[in-house]
């Protein structure tokens, strides 16, 4: 079956604009985690959701970070206002039981503001 | 402060022969370890994981060593292949936590 995907796999853009980052995860899966990866560093997590809702968003690290999973399948991860700071890779992960331990991940966005 | 740490970036080893990745942790709440291989344009994928209860878990190549009173956790690779070649995280959980805290990784080279 098909794993986590998301869209797009690169994006570049320039500082101060708005992105949207996309993440549709495995079918049936109720958990999803949005982490962030800096070069060199290891997945930072930013948010994760349980369905719907946001279960916990302590990784966000500013109001300029917001995501969405309205109907409980794919996630938006919004940046507004993006500073040179946020390239990363954002990656996204689901997992059917909602321990972390049980995630699959999707490849990642390479986000690179300019 | 980071409270997962991976002090080796890089490590080179011939085929054949064992591999071993270390990986420090500074909170006493996490009680569940994972290790994940990452391939360039590819998301982490799970490779093998140990609960606080144990000290040690084998998947054939694979084996995982907890040290809890050290906070030290290593995973050996024998015999060490070339497709072993990537990044491998160390990562762990707090009891019924919702989040996995990773290491800055380590990239592994195995030489033909």
């Amino acid at each position: 079956g098909a794993g986590v995907s998301q869209t797009p796999s690169n994006k570049v853009t320039e500082k101060g604009k708005y992105v949207e980052l996309r993440c549709d995860p495995i079918s049936g899966h109720t958990a999803l985690y949005w982490y962030r990866q800096s070069l060199g560093q290891g997945p930072e997590f930013l948010i994760y959701f349980q369905g719907t809702g946001a279960a916990d968003d302590s990784g966000l690290p500013n109001d300029r970070f917001f995501a969405v999973r309205p109907e409980g399948s794919v996630s938006t991860l919004k940046i507004q206002r993006t500073e040179r700071g946020d390239s990363a890779v954002y990656l996204c992960a689901s997992s059917l039981t909602g321990d972390p331990d049980t995630q699959y991940f999707g490849p990642g966005t390479r986000l690179t503001v300019l | 402060d980071q409270q997962v740490k991976q002090n080796s970036p890089s490590l080179s080893v011939q085929e054949g022969r064992i591999s071993i990745l270390n990986c420090d942790y500074t909170n006493s709440m996490f009680d569940y370890f994972l290790w994940y291989k990452k391939y360039p344009a590819e998301g982490p994928t799970f490779l093998i994981s140990i609960s606080s209860i144990k000290d040690k878990n084998e998947d054939g190549r694979f084996t995982v060593f907890l040290n809890k009173s050290a906070k030290h956790l290593s995973l050996h690779i024998v015999p060490s292949q070339p497709g072993d070649s990537a990044v491998y995280f160390c990562a762990a959980e707090e009891n019924a936590g919702n989040m996995l805290t990773f290491g800055g990784g380590t990239r592994l080279m195995v030489k033909p």
